[in-house]
C-alpha cells in the first residue's frame, strides 16, 4: 500500500527556519515525483513545486521560488520543504504527494498534511 | 487569483447532474492534460480524474472529465449528498519553466 507520512504540526515564530517531511513507502520511491500544496485556511490549493527523489531535479511554482527548498534523502525515502525565514503568511496546511513518471503527472497519493502555524 | 477558472459553487439535488466548469489558456489547459480532485471536508484531497476523462482505480463512473480547446468540465452524475465537497481543477503550465496551476476551487453542496 502506498503511503506518505508527513511530520507532526509546528509552531513557530516569525524569522525561525523550519524543514517538514514526508516519508514513502509501499513503492519504489525513486521512481515517482514527490510535490508539495498549500493550503491556507479556508482557501484553495496552491501548487508549489516537484521533485524527482532520483536525481533530485526540482521545479518550482513562481510563487514559491526563492521562498522555500525542496529536497530529498533517498536513503530513506524522505522528501523535504524548508523554510529559512518563516513569516506570518506562512501559516497553513502543507500537503506532500507522490505524483508520476513525469514531473507533469497528476498527484495520485497523497499525505495527511502538515499543519505549520507562524505566530509571535 | 487563481490561473485557472472555476465557478466558486455549484449545486444540486440527489440524483440530479452537476457540471463544473474550469477555464484556462494555451499554455495550461490548451497543451497539457486536465486533473480533477475532490476535497472532502477536514481531509487531504483525493485525485479524481486524470488526463482529461480517466478515473483512478476506485472512482466511481458518476464522475467523468472532459476537455475542449482551453476549457474542461467535471460531470458528476446520480449526485448523492457523499459528493459535497470542494473540487479542483489543475494542469501543467509550460510556461516559466513548466509548472503545476490549480482553480480557485468549486464548492458543491448537495441540497
Amino acid at each position: 500500500e502506498v503511503q506518505l507520512v508527513q511530520s507532526g504540526a509546528e509552531v513557530k515564530k516569525p524569522g525561525e527556519s523550519l524543514k517538514i517531511s514526508c516519508k514513502g513507502s509501499g513503492y519504489s520511491f525513486t521512481n515517482y515525483w514527490i510535490g508539495w500544496v498549500r493550503q491556507m485556511s479556508g482557501k484553495g490549493l496552491e501548487w508549489m513545486g516537484i521533485i524527482n527523489p532520483d536525481d533530485s531535479d526540482t521545479r518550482y511554482s513562481p510563487s514559491f521560488q526563492g521562498q522555500v527548498t525542496i529536497s530529498v534523502d533517498k536513503s530513506i525515502s524522505t522528501a523535504y520543504l524548508q523554510w529559512g525565514s518563516l513569516k506570518a503568511s506562512d501559516t497553513a496546511m502543507y500537503y506532500c504527494a507522490r505524483g508520476g513518471e513525469y514531473s507533469s503527472s497528476p498527484l495520485f497519493y497523497w499525505g495527511q498534511g502538515t499543519l505549520v502555524t507562524v505566530s509571535s | 487569483q487563481s490561473v485557472l477558472t472555476q465557478p466558486p459553487s455549484a449545486s444540486g439535488t440527489p440524483g440530479q447532474r452537476v457540471t463544473i466548469s474550469c477555464s484556462g489558456s494555451s499554455s495550461n489547459i490548451g497543451s497539457n492534460y486536465v486533473y480533477w480532485y475532490q476535497q472532502l471536508p477536514g481531509t487531504a484531497p483525493k485525485l479524481l480524474i486524470y488526463r482529461n476523462n480517466q478515473r483512478p482505480s476506485g472512482v466511481p463512473d458518476r464522475f467523468s472529465g472532459s476537455k475542449s480547446g482551453t476549457s474542461a468540465s467535471l460531470a458528476i452524475s446520480g449526485l448523492r449528498s457523499e459528493d459535497e465537497a470542494n473540487y479542483y481543477c489543475a494542469a501543467w503550465d509550460d510556461s516559466l519553466s513548466g509548472h503545476v496551476v490549480f482553480g480557485g476551487g468549486t464548492k458543491l453542496t448537495v441540497l
